[in-house]
């Protein structure tokens, strides 16, 4: 059970915006920055947005990120088949038990 | 450019041990927090642990501390990550991941991840 919840899946076909949300609490999402990581099959997980809605040089402007209370979303407009790939959210976690980076589930993305 | 490339993984027993180390690159190593992030086969991202660019300050998580020790030689250029006691849960590949000064959940490089198999 991770301790931010990210639906499971999301699909869209090509020119379409998707969003996925990614929910937390007081401790995580509420109190600290949120980071968004693609994971393209058998690859490792790349920095897609920083800081709930920066983007790192090089990622395009159809990704966008939003933050909102203890929630977050990132956004993919214009729909691309190579957008197909794993999406994890992530916050620092002032936890009671201990400082802590968490994670979403993790939203696989299907391109139709 | 920078590079991560971990390496140390492999097949080991329960209850065994395991180092895992990680070589960098193209950026100035002791200038920079570095983290290891692991992922079970079929599974989620799960953060690992995190050590200060000094190594003045280190964090755990829950499933590893007093298990696993994370340290780093500035020196070298490499970040490690002993693994004892190991468990079947264990099993994943590791990935280390670069961190940004300040925040500790912004990872802006990663390598290519070492698997680790735990099982009799």
């Amino acid at each position: 059970q991770s301790v931010l919840t990210q639906p499971p899946s999301a699909s869209g076909t090509p020119g379409q915006r998707v969003t996925i949300s990614c929910s937390g609490s007081s401790s995580n999402i509420g109190s600290n920055y949120v980071y968004w990581y693609q994971q393209l099959p058998g690859t490792a997980p790349k920095l897609l947005i920083y800081r709930n809605n920066q983007r790192p040089s090089g990622v395009p402007d159809r990704f966008s990120g939003s933050k909102s209370g203890t929630s977050a979303s990132l956004a993919i407009s214009g729909l691309r088949s190579e957008d197909e790939a794993d999406y994890y959210c992530a916050a620092w976690d002032d936890s009671l038990s201990g400082p802590r980076v968490v994670f979403g589930g993790g939203t696989k993305l299907t391109v139709l | 450019e920078v590079q991560l490339v971990e390496s140390g993984g492999g097949l080991v027993q329960p209850g065994g041990s395991l180092r895992l180390s990680c070589a960098a690159s193209g950026f100035t190593f002791s200038s920079y927090s570095m983290n290891w992030v692991r992922q079970a086969p079929g599974k989620g991202l799960e953060w690992v642990s995190y050590i200060s660019s000094s190594s003045s300050t280190i964090y755990y998580a829950d499933s590893v501390k007093g298990r696993f020790t994370i340290s780093r030689d500035n020196a070298k250029n490499s970040l490690y990550l002993q693994m004892n006691s190991l468990r079947a849960e264990d099993t994943a590949v590791y990935y280390c991941a670069r961190g940004v000064p300040a925040a500790i959940a912004w990872f802006d490089y990663w390598g290519q991840g070492t698997l680790v198999t735990v099982s009799s």
